[in-house]
């Protein structure tokens, strides 16, 4: 069965204090896996995709990379509206447009 | 441009009753997946519809059904509603030119069954 799983479920971090997020996989011929963050009673907001080990992805004070078995979520000098829940999905073998996501890394960024 | 538009946000049902959600996807999508989302088990995957087709459905009973208009509009309906059902439901719309494409999340409708 594929399998997502994320570490740690929750980090705490001091402004600037930089660290990463990890995602680990467990589908063979892996399509794509996907980034989302998600504020508390909103729906997920896409962050990255990242197709081929060894792609890399930026945006702001993240940075998304993916190697053949898990993909890792870098936050550099975070700030406190980096707090959110962060989510990666992958989708399953086969054509199917279904997501299988990990429980999140809810990350909390203290002034 | 819109994004998906989930309505109502929130719903407050009794245990027995039914529940419709409707979900408007990103214009020009035509493909729309339902999940659930609870503190305990995350996301889960309901189904997605395509072209007005189901062409995946989750491991839930068949309490849960949906269907998608010509205009790419879905609906998914609860029947029955147990007090397990009180969830996030997210709906999500992606292109889907045949390859993986990325989906866009609505900002969900929080169900409540008391």
């Amino acid at each position: 069965e594929d399998q997502v799983t994320q570490s740690p479920e929750a980090l705490r971090l001091q402004e600037g204090e930089s660290s990463s997020l990890n995602c680990s996989y467990t589908v063979s011929g892996l399509r794509g896996l996907f980034w989302y963050r998600q504020d508390p009673g909103k729906g997920p907001e896409f962050l990255f995709t990242l197709y081929s080990a060894g792609e890399e992805k930026e945006k702001e004070r993240l940075k998304a990379t993916l190697t053949k078995k898990e993909s890792f979520l870098h936050i550099t000098a975070p700030k406190p509206e980096d707090s959110a829940t962060y989510l990666c999905a992958v989708p399953p073998q086969g054509g199917s447009e279904k997501l299988v996501f990990g429980k999140g890394t809810k990350l909390t960024v203290n002034p | 441009k819109a994004g998906v538009t989930q309505t109502p946000r929130y719903l407050i049902k009794t245990r027995g009753q039914q529940v419709t959600l409707s979900c408007s996807p990103i214009s020009g999508h035509r493909s729309v997946s339902w999940y659930q989302q609870t503190p305990g088990q995350g996301l889960q995957f309901l189904f997605e519809y395509f072209s007005e087709t189901q062409r995946n459905k989750g491991n839930f009973p068949g309490r849960f059904s949906g269907r998608q208009f010509s205009n790419s509009r879905s609906e998914m309906n609860v029947s029955t509603l147990e007090l397990g059902d009180s969830a996030l439901y997210l709906c999500a719309s992606s292109w889907r030119l045949g390859g993986v494409t990325e989906a866009f999340f609505g900002q969900g409708t929080r169900l409540t069954v008391v």
